[in-house]
């Protein structure tokens, strides 16, 4: 059974950093052969894309809205996807998910940014 | 970038056939967007059900599968049960420039 367990989410202020882990395990999934990706849910609201990189980590993309203050990463040997959040404002507030492959997907950190 | 739409809510009698339908401002979506479909109850974590269109995963009911419909795609559901009001997500890839979900849209069986 394939699981991608997510950590690191908590408590921030506004202005704050963040750095998000991943971790894939199971058979059946090789972490490697996937493009990865972080997607986040604010409170009531719906699901928003973040940030994908792809399987070697040559390519990487960011929603408009984290552009320029969040970094996605990961380190292949370790089955590991890293997002690093820097600058956190009020509304970045949410649940993150991680996720790749034919649809795996975590259970989700929360990330709260309050002063 | 783009924008991904779906209906916002849509109702179906126990045992009917709904369509959910997910479409992108760029125009047609095809195969090349690799159009996933998500479900999600409340509290609970999103999951996939349809990915790359129409590939349903071992969770996957039968009575969901995936399609491309008048430049769109599609999630269809077969004889509805009671356990199918949630929430369903798309999710659109954009070579080159990243994924886009939808807003969503709230299934009611009823």
């Amino acid at each position: 059974e394939v699981q991608l367990v997510e950590s690191g989410g908590g408590l921030v202020q506004p202005g704050g950093s963040l750095r998000l882990s991943c971790v894939a395990s199971g058979s059946g999934f090789t972490f490697s052969s996937h493009w990865m990706s972080w997607v986040r849910q604010a409170p009531g609201k719906g699901l928003e894309w973040v940030a994908n990189i792809k399987k070697d980590g040559s390519e990487r993309y960011y929603a408009d809205s984290v552009k320029g203050r969040f970094t996605i990463s990961r380190d292949n040997p370790h089955n590991s996807l890293y997002l690093q959040m820097n600058s956190l404002r009020a509304e970045d507030t949410a649940v993150y998910y991680c996720g790749g492959g034919p649809g795996y997907w975590g259970q989700g950190t929360l990330v709260t940014v309050s002063s | 970038q783009a924008v991904v739409t779906q209906e916002p809510s849509l109702t179906v009698s126990p045992g009917g056939t709904v369509t959910l339908t997910c479409g992108s401002s760029t125009g047609a979506v095809t195969s090349g967007h690799y159009p996933y479909w998500f479900q999600q109850k409340p509290g609970q974590a999103p999951r996939t059900l349809i990915y790359d269109t129409s590939n349903k995963h071992s969770w996957t009911p039968a009575r969901f599968s995936g399609s491309l419909l008048g430049g769109k795609a599609a999630l269809t559901l077969s004889a509805a049960q009671p356990e199918d009001e949630a929430e369903y997500f798309c999710l659109l890839s954009y070579r080159g420039i990243g994924e886009e979900f939808g807003g969503g849209t709230k299934l009611t069986v009823l």
